[in-house]
């Protein structure tokens, strides 16, 4: 693989499901970051992480969680989907912190009933 | 607040130019960005601007005036794959990245 990469590509789920997408970055990069992103709303930050084995909360953490056990993966979880969890969901990696450029994977579209 | 002002949608015609304008109100400043979207895809990076002024880069450039709060992305010679969305960012005291919305450009031939 080169770059980043997400699955699933694109996901129907039930109410109240526990639902985790995943994201791996080939790029040795240190920040990776969980976006979500809305029609008519700016791409909005749920989590990130500086370095591997750290964690940080961003705008709308809530109903979310994130683990960063290596460098390369980056898996966020829903514990029990709801309706307002519909949307599309980017993941992101960036050599390091702040004014890095980052990057994206193709992203996840998540549809919860 | 945080804020990134960007117009929702423009239209422009093929071969012409157009610019593209962002505004902010961030707690502090540390950089701004603009990235290229196509529907349905991934943003992608196009310029990053910290010092005041005009960078080119090819046929896209990116212009930033710290005192205003404001910048602009300027598209020349413009092409039908240019249609996309293209999103303001900065990154503020925090060196945490704020959005804009994104301004849809539609180009018609």
């Amino acid at each position: 693989i080169a770059g980043i990469t997400q699955a699933p590509t694109s996901q129907i789920l039930a109410a109240g499901r526990r639902m985790t997408l995943r994201c791996t970055q080939d790029m040795r990069h240190n920040a990776m970051y969980w976006y979500r992103q809305d029609l008519g709303l700016g791409l909005r930050l749920i989590h990130y992480s500086n370095t591997a084995g750290t964690t940080g909360k961003g705008e709308v953490p809530d109903g979310y969680s994130v683990s960063r056990a290596n460098t390369d993966d980056f898996p966020l979880t829903l514990a029990s989907a709801v309706p307002s969890q519909t949307s599309v969901y980017f993941c992101a990696s960036s050599p390091g912190e702040g004014t890095d450029t980052q990057y994206f994977g193709p992203g996840t579209r998540l549809t919860v009933l | 607040g945080q804020n990134i002002d960007q117009p929702t949608e423009m239209t422009a015609t093929e071969g012409a130019i157009v610019q593209i304008n962002c505004t902010y109100q961030t707690s502090g400043f540390n950089g701004l960005f603009w990235y290229q979207q196509h529907a349905g895809e991934a943003p992608t990076f196009l310029s990053y601007n910290v010092l005041d002024g005009l960078e080119e880069k090819g046929r896209f450039s990116s212009f930033l005036s710290r005192s205003k709060g404001y910048s602009y992305l300027l598209l020349k010679e413009l092409q039908m794959k240019d249609s996309a969305s293209y999103l303001c960012a900065v990154v503020d005291s925090n060196y945490q990245l704020i959005w804009g919305a994104g301004t849809k450009l539609i180009i018609k031939p």
